[in-house]
């Protein structure tokens, strides 16, 4: 079965304080996996796509990484403005997106 | 350059009631999903169209229905309310939904009570 994982659900840092939020994934296909921000009362908003085990993006403070059962998201000398809940998805060969339930980032002044 | 549009933003049902969502998605998108959103379950695959065809379904009820318009624009039903229908239901566009991220509407909140 299709299925997305994410670790902490929750987590708390100290500005600066870096950490990574880990996805890891068991699906028949993996066409590409996604990163999305969610911050409340709004919708997700994209944050990166990676489609290969080795492939990295770099976007500020965030990087996100592939391997073949997972994915993280490092947070370098994270802001309270990344204070936010992300999610990981992965798009498979039925071409539908499995999402994970979300990893909720506080970062305090 | 507009984004994807949901109206409304908040619902407040009773059981047994119906309802309709609605969403525009980005102009020239031709692809649009619809997810259902809560604390426990996360985000859950509704239906997915494309062209006013349904390309793709998850593993909901029959009570959850779907169209799209010429335009693209997309409408979902949920029939027969149930408590556990409670949540947040979000709307995604892209342009054909193949390898390519989603924009994401603010999404409509509905309460059955």
């Amino acid at each position: 079965e299709d299925q997305v994982t994410q670790s902490p659900e929750a987590l708390r840092l100290q500005e600066g304080e870096s950490s990574s939020l880990n996805c890891s994934y068991t699906v028949s296909g993996l066409r590409g996996l996604f990163w999305y921000r969610q911050d409340p009362g709004k919708g997700p908003e994209f944050l990166f796509t990676l489609y290969s085990a080795g492939e990295e993006k770099e976007k500020e403070r965030l990087k996100a990484t592939l391997t073949k059962k997972e994915s993280f998201l490092h947070i370098t000398a994270p802001k309270p403005e990344d204070s936010a809940t992300y999610l990981c998805a992965v798009q498979a060969t039925g071409n539908q997106f499995y999402f994970g339930t979300g990893t909720s980032l506080t970062v305090i002044p | 350059k507009a984004g994807v549009t949901q109206t409304p933003r908040y619902l407040i049902k009773t059981r047994g009631q119906q309802v309709t969502l609605s969403c525009s998605p980005i102009s020239g998108h031709r692809s649009v999903s619809w997810y259902q959103q809560t604390p426990g379950q996360g985000l859950q695959f509704l239906f997915e169209y494309f062209s006013e065809t349904q390309r793709n379904k998850g593993n909901f009820p029959g009570r959850f229905s779907g169209r799209q318009f010429s335009n693209s624009r997309s409408e979902m039903n949920v029939s027969t309310l149930e408590l556990g229908d409670s949540a947040l239901y979000l709307c995604a566009s892209s342009w054909t939904g193949f390898d390519e991220k989603l924009f994401f509407g603010s999404g409509t909140q509905l309460s059955v009570l």
